[in-house]
């Protein structure tokens, strides 16, 4: 088992949609929660990021976190075809290296 | 605010032929730095770190090498290029002592062995 699990896609939906991206994970120690957002052929832009449990908001998107469903989500409220791109999870442990383990990515077209 | 640069943008080399990347940061000081490759759907790999100038830790035995000569310069390396090492090459940093987990990526280089 992977120590973070994320659905590749592609996730097709059209635009004004709310969009729910998730990420499972097996390692109880991970505290830091990040989602980066990932155009094609670029590098990946950090879009969120929350410690521990929690809901977190920044405009159309809300990240939130279950450590006790060792489960994270990524909610984008009324998507744009900007929106389209692939969304990555990571996370990592309080202490020790600054490492983050990473999902494969979730990749997100949004259509008009 | 702080700044990450990679260059080349794109870049095509024969197999055998040698290879130099280079990565730096501009506003801040003393970062933790990272090349990582990512191939198509496979995810990020992380290859070297870096948490000070002339200390680098390798995650993978490989064609490859990273060295950080100053502290806000890294650069990726290979003697002899082989044809796995085609890939999209990103570079990053993350803050060395606030404790904060988040990391920066560059744009990236795109690297075609042939």
């Amino acid at each position: 088992q992977k120590e973070v699990e994320q659905d590749p896609g592609p996730l097709s939906v059209p635009e004004g949609a709310i969009v729910s991206l998730n990420c499972t994970y097996s390692n109880s120690a991970f505290q830091y929660f990040m989602w980066y957002r990932q155009y094609s052929r670029k590098g990946p832009e950090l879009l969120m990021y929350t410690y521990s449990s929690g809901n977190k908001e920044d405009g159309r998107f809300t990240a939130q976190v279950d450590k006790s469903s060792k489960y994270i989500s990524l909610f984008i409220r009324d998507s744009q075809p900007s929106d389209s791109a692939t969304y990555l999870c990571a996370m990592s442990v309080s202490g020790g290296s600054y490492i983050p383990t990473f999902g494969r990515g979730t990749s997100l077209i949004v259509h008009p | 605010s702080q700044t990450i640069h990679q260059w080349p943008a794109t870049l095509v080399q024969p197999v055998g032929s040698p290879l130099s990347l280079e990565c730096t940061v501009e506003g801040t000081s003393n970062p933790n730095l990272y090349w990582y490759r990512q191939a198509a759907g496979r995810g990020l790999q992380l290859l070297f770190y870096s948490v000070g100038i002339g200390q680098i830790s390798s995650e993978v035995p490989q064609n490859l090498s990273a060295s950080r000569p100053q502290d806000r310069q890294f650069i990726l390396s290979s003697k002899k290029l082989l044809l796995s090492d085609s890939g999209f090459y990103l570079c990053a940093w993350s803050p060395g002592t606030s404790g904060i987990r988040t990391q920066y990526f560059g744009p990236g280089t795109r690297l075609l062995v042939l």
